[in-house]
């Protein structure tokens, strides 16, 4: 079975441009999580989907939004692009919400900004 | 200072020795979840714990959980080149926090043949 496959793997952007990232989950998963990592760091939670609802978002601005469609596939936009946002971007799908269920990472997105 | 704390930051061993890593939680622990990381990759689950006193292993891996002191360990036994990557400590604090994980930043684990 396929794991959580995510695009692009890599993608440079300027200052101000805006991005979409997406993401397949296992199949059968339900749950969806983003992640940033920047170089040196361990990734940092941004958001959780469930049945296309958001469940959860971690201390990032406005600028990020996401969603889940109903295939449970999920998009990650960032606006306004900064250069602090140049990180290596997870996805990462479960079952369910569930605290005993393992999410399963994919090989994320390098995004660069210039 | 970090949620989770991970010690030691960098790990050099020579092949077929053991080694331990540790994860330290400032806050209470719903679960603890280990992953492996290859540079500029993604993260590779290895073992998840909930009780105190669990620990589970796979293959040369072995995971503990103490509860109480809210710390975790993760041990290698006979290292390999095969073993070396970042480790990573991620934490549960279950609740309304349920599968939004805080990880700690990582040990970079170098084996030499």
């Amino acid at each position: 079975d396929a794991g959580v496959t995510q695009s692009p793997t890599h993608l440079i952007k300027t200052r101000g441009q805006h991005v979409t990232l997406r993401c397949s989950p296992i199949s059968g998963h339900k749950s969806v999580s983003w992640y940033q990592q920047v170089l040196g760091q361990g990734p940092q939670f941004i958001f959780q989907y469930y049945e296309k609802e958001e469940r959860g978002r971690g201390n990032f601005p406005d600028r990020f939004s996401a969603r889940q469609f109903p295939n449970y596939s999920s998009e990650l936009n960032v606006n306004a692009l900064l250069l602090g946002d140049s990180a290596l971007y997870l996805c990462a799908s479960s079952p369910g919400t569930g605290g005993n269920q393992p999410q399963h990472f994919g090989d994320g997105t390098r995004l660069s900004i210039l | 200072s970090q949620e989770l704390e991970q010690s030691p930051q960098s790990l050099i061993v020579q092949e077929g020795k053991n080694l331990t890593i540790n994860c330290t939680s400032s806050k209470t622990l719903y679960g603890l979840y280990w992953y492996k990381q290859k540079y500029g990759e993604g993260l590779i689950f290895l073992m998840m714990l909930q009780k105190g006193g669990e620990e589970k292993s796979h293959e040369k891996i072995t995971a503990k959980l103490d509860e109480k002191k809210q710390q975790s360990s993760l041990h290698i036994t006979a290292s390999q080149p095969s073993h070396a990557g970042i480790y990573l400590c991620g934490a549960d604090r279950g609740g309304t926090s349920y599968g939004k994980l805080t990880f700690g930043q990582g040990t970079i684990l170098t084996v030499h043949p």
